[in-house]
Order: structure tokens, then sequence, then C-alpha cells
């Protein structure tokens, strides 16, 4: 089945900073979303993003689908921006693959 | 916009009894699908479900649980006979037709004593 890497495992920044998830998947893929899991466990969607470039505000991502991997940019941390990001990957209407995430701490 | 929303949100339970987690999917939505999520570990795959009859199911799918969609609305899953390792974060998602992406709900955190 599909493999999914993300990195770094664990990331501490200082409120303001700027960040780089990562993530990396093995085979094609026609489904990639990201998600903020909240301190009270709820995923939220952050982006759908198979393909191409997206931005939402303060964050953006990147999947280059041909090369097998997607990033999320964080500008301007805020605290609230801490939890666990994770990337997850599929093909149409079959289940996601997820990442084991990546824990974002940030300091103010 | 329409949400997934889940029923109930946190549910405790003893050992040995059958708890019924509840879905409410988006109302055109065609894929339906179960993730469960041990605490501190990542979001695993339980079981899918289209047209009204299981279309996959992982390994950890035992013959302890079951889905049912009882209505037009309702996606429910079933655990028999609940065990301590049972205790985790579910969630249900839900997936329409034409786009491929995944709508999740907020989750049922089951803890099992």
């Amino acid at each position: 089945g599909i493999q999914v890497e993300q990195s770094p495992p664990d990331l501490i920044l200082q409120e303001g900073a700027n960040s780089t998830l990562r993530c990396n998947f093995s085979d094609s893929v026609n489904n990639l979303q990201w998600f903020h899991q909240n301190p009270w466990g709820q995923l939220i969607n952050l982006f759908y993003i198979p393909s191409g470039t997206k931005q939402n505000g303060r964050l953006s991502a990147t999947t280059v689908a041909t090369e097998r991997y997607s990033l999320l940019y964080i500008s301007s941390s805020q605290t609230t921006d801490s939890g666990v990001y994770f990337c997850a990957v599929g093909l149409g209407n079959t289940p996601l693959v997820f990442g084991k995430g990546t824990r974002l701490s940030v300091i103010a | 916009e329409p949400e997934v929303t889940q029923t109930p949100s946190h549910q405790v339970t003893q050992m040995g009894q059958e708890v019924i987690l509840r879905c409410v999917p988006i109302s055109n939505h065609l894929y339906f699908y179960w993730y469960r999520q041990i605490l501190g570990q990542k979001v695993e795959f339980l079981v899918s479900f289209y047209n009204n009859e299981i279309s996959e199911k992982s390994e950890i799918f035992d013959d302890q649980f079951s889905v049912e969609r009882p209505d037009g609305s309702n996606f429910t899953l079933k655990i028999r006979s609940t065990k301590l390792e049972d205790s985790a974060m579910y969630f249900c998602a839900s997936e329409p037709a034409f786009e491929n992406k995944q709508f999740f709900g907020p989750g049922t955190r089951l803890t099992v004593l």
C-alpha cells in the first residue's frame, strides 16, 4: 500500500517565525489533504491539494504530484497554530492513508 | 457549509459492553468511512461503505465491529464487546461522487474502562 512520511516529526517555533512541513508519499495519488488536529482532537481540514498550489491566509500548500511530495507553509506563526499537522493521501473513493504527523509547538 | 456530525462527542463504557457510534454524513455524499486514532498515534482506516454495503475493511475491523446505514441519513459503527484497546478517537468521513475530498466529522472519543 501507499506509504506516507512526514517531516519533521516535531517542530518548536518562536511566535512570528515561518515553517515548512513536508509530506512524501510512495505512489501516485489523486487525493491529498492536510489537516490540523486541534487540542480537542478534531481534524480540521486545511487543504485539499492533489496538485498545484493553494493559499489560505497565513497558510499555503504546494503538491508536486510527479515527484510525490507536498509542502505546507506556515508564515508568521501564532500560538494557536500549535498542534499536530497530518498529511493524508489516497485515490478517489478509497480510504485515506495518513502520515504520523508533525507536532508543532509555537512559543510566545 | 454542510458538515459531518458525530454523536456522542465522548463516551465512557465498561469493558465488554456494546457501543454504537453515530454519524450523519453530508446529505448528497455517496462514500462513507470510519477511521480510528489511538491517543498519540496516527489516524487509521477501519471500514468504507458504499451503496449500502462494505466496500473495504482493514485488519482492525474484525468480527467485533459492524457498520450500518439504518436510514437515509445515519451511519453507525457498532462495537459488540469493547476491549481496553478500543479506547480511541473515532472519526466518520464522507465523500461526494464528484470530488475525491473527504469531509471529516469532529470525532467521538471512546474510553473503555
